[in-house]
């Protein structure tokens, strides 16, 4: 079955400073979609990068990067220079690429707090 | 540009009452999803709708229905409503059919659900 694992409930980074948040995934499929998404204290869920299974390099988003290691079935988000308004909760998601497969499974999230 | 619409943005009810929720896709998105997000927990996957045919179900109660209309818009009934139905429900909406992995969903405000 199809999980998402995300083992860092809280992490804090200091403004300007990079973070990585980390993110793995168990699938039996060979095509998948990973996504990360911010939710904010106000509470909406915000796209922020994609990452294709077959994709070949890693994805990137202006400050945004996802660190893709397939073997090891990780996909790490990367944000560098952080700001104060980067602080939130930042879930990974993936969905498979069955046919009638729609839905998007979530880990549990990582809550980010960036010190000024 | 244009943005997952839902309404209301908060709903209080009492036990057993019904609540309707409304989802007003991103315009010439064909397909709408809907989650349920409880205190601290990640989003669960409760329903999905391509083309107005039900494409993908979750873990939605059975007290619970959904439908898409000719528009695309789309409504999440509940009826009997319990405690535990208190949560953040979302919508999302995105283009393309199943069977494809990027198919990156784009997410309303969501809607707060408070049941007294």
């Amino acid at each position: 079955a199809q999980k998402i694992t995300q083992t860092q409930p809280g992490m804090f980074v200091q403004e300007k400073e990079a973070v990585t948040l980390d993110c793995t995934y168990d699938t039996s499929d060979q095509s998948y979609g990973l996504f990360w998404y911010k939710q904010p204290s106000s509470g909406e869920m915000i796209f922020l990068i994609y990452q294709g299974s077959y994709d070949e390099q890693n994805a990137t988003e202006g400050r945004y990067s996802l660190n893709f290691q397939k073997a090891r079935k990780s996909a790490n988000l990367v944000i560098s220079a952080s700001q104060l308004g980067d602080s939130a909760m930042y879930f990974c998601a993936m969905r498979e690429a069955f046919v009638g497969t729609y839905k998007y499974i979530f880990g549990t999230g990582t809550r980010l707090k960036v010190l000024a | 540009a244009a943005g997952v619409i839902q309404s209301p943005r908060h709903l209080i009810k009492e036990k057993r009452e019904t609540a309707t929720l409304k989802c007003y896709p991103i315009p010439r998105h064909d397909t709408v999803y809907w989650y349920q997000q409880g205190p601290g927990q990640d989003p669960q996957f409760l329903i999905s709708f391509y083309e107005k045919m039900q494409s993908d179900k979750g873990s939605i109660p059975d007290r619970f229905s959904a439908q898409q209309f000719s528009d695309y818009h789309s409504e999440l009934n509940m009826s009997s409503l319990e405690l535990g139905d208190s949560a953040l429900y979302f919508c999302a909406s995105s283009l393309g059919s199943g069977g494809l992995a990027k198919n990156i969903q784009y997410f309303g405000a969501g809607t707060r659900l408070s049941v007294l």
